[in-house]
């Protein structure tokens, strides 16, 4: 069975600055999609970035990108230019790339709370 | 606006009731989800359907039911036979052809126990 760790319960970040959020995960599929998902306080959970493991280049979204290393099972998230409306709960996500059945389901990690300090 | 609504925002619940919670969503996906959501443990998959009629348990369906009628629709009931319901359940729906859809989220009932 999969699983995603996220080994930092919470992290702080100056506004401007940049912060790495780490994320690490267990399979034997080759194929699969990796996703974090962010959490504000309204709980809404938003996509922020994703990224298909057949690729080697990391998946850049404006001010979001990630290191993805598939050998190591790593998938970390780094957030640039660090604004207040980062502050959230950040949730790293696994998915099998195989069609169909529970292998639809996301696997989530436990989280990162990001708080942004002005 | 295509999206994901939940009802209600809040609910509360007596022990020993059943209670149901809405999920209704717009955006023409096939399948749907429910998740629950506790505090430092993530979300965690209850159950979920790919198709109209069918449903399949994921990896806490104990004391939890659904059903799937409708395209549109994925309700779910908390049971009696929950032991401890208290919780923020979140419903998800996303397309099923193979690829890297992503699943989209509904704003979240937070269910209470009294």
């Amino acid at each position: 069975a999969q699983t995603v760790t996220q080994s930092q319960p919470e992290m702080s970040v100056q506004e401007a600055e940049t912060v790495t959020l780490s994320c690490t995960y267990d399979t034997s599929e080759s194929d699969y999609y990796l996703f974090w998902y962010k959490q504000p306080p309204s709980r809404q959970m938003i996509l922020v970035i994703r990224q298909e493991a057949y690729k080697q280049q990391n998946a850049t979204e404006n001010r979001f990108s990630v290191n993805f290393q598939k050998a190591a099972k790593s998938f970390s998230l780094k957030i640039s230019d660090s604004q207040l409306g980062d502050a959230a709960m950040y949730f790293c996500a696994y998915r099998s790339a195989m069609r169909g059945g529970a292998t639809n389901k996301l696997i989530f990690g436990t989280g990162t709370l990001l708080a942004v300090q002005p | 606006d295509g999206g994901i609504t939940q009802s209600p925002k809040y609910l509360f619940r007596k022990e020993g009731q059943n209670v149901t919670l809405s999920c209704e969503q717009n955006l023409n996906h096939d399948a749907m989800y429910w998740y629950r959501q506790d505090p430092g443990q993530g979300l965690r998959l209850i159950y979920y359907s790919q198709i109209v009629n069918d449903f399949q348990k994921g990896d806490i369906a104990e004391g939890y039911s659904v059903s799937r009628e409708k395209k549109e629709s994925f309700p779910l009931t908390v049971t009696s036979a929950q032991k401890n319901p208290t919780a923020f359940y979140l419903c998800a729906s996303s397309y099923l052809l193979a690829g890297g859809y992503e699943q989209f989220f509904g704003p979240g009932t937070r269910l209470t126990v009294l």
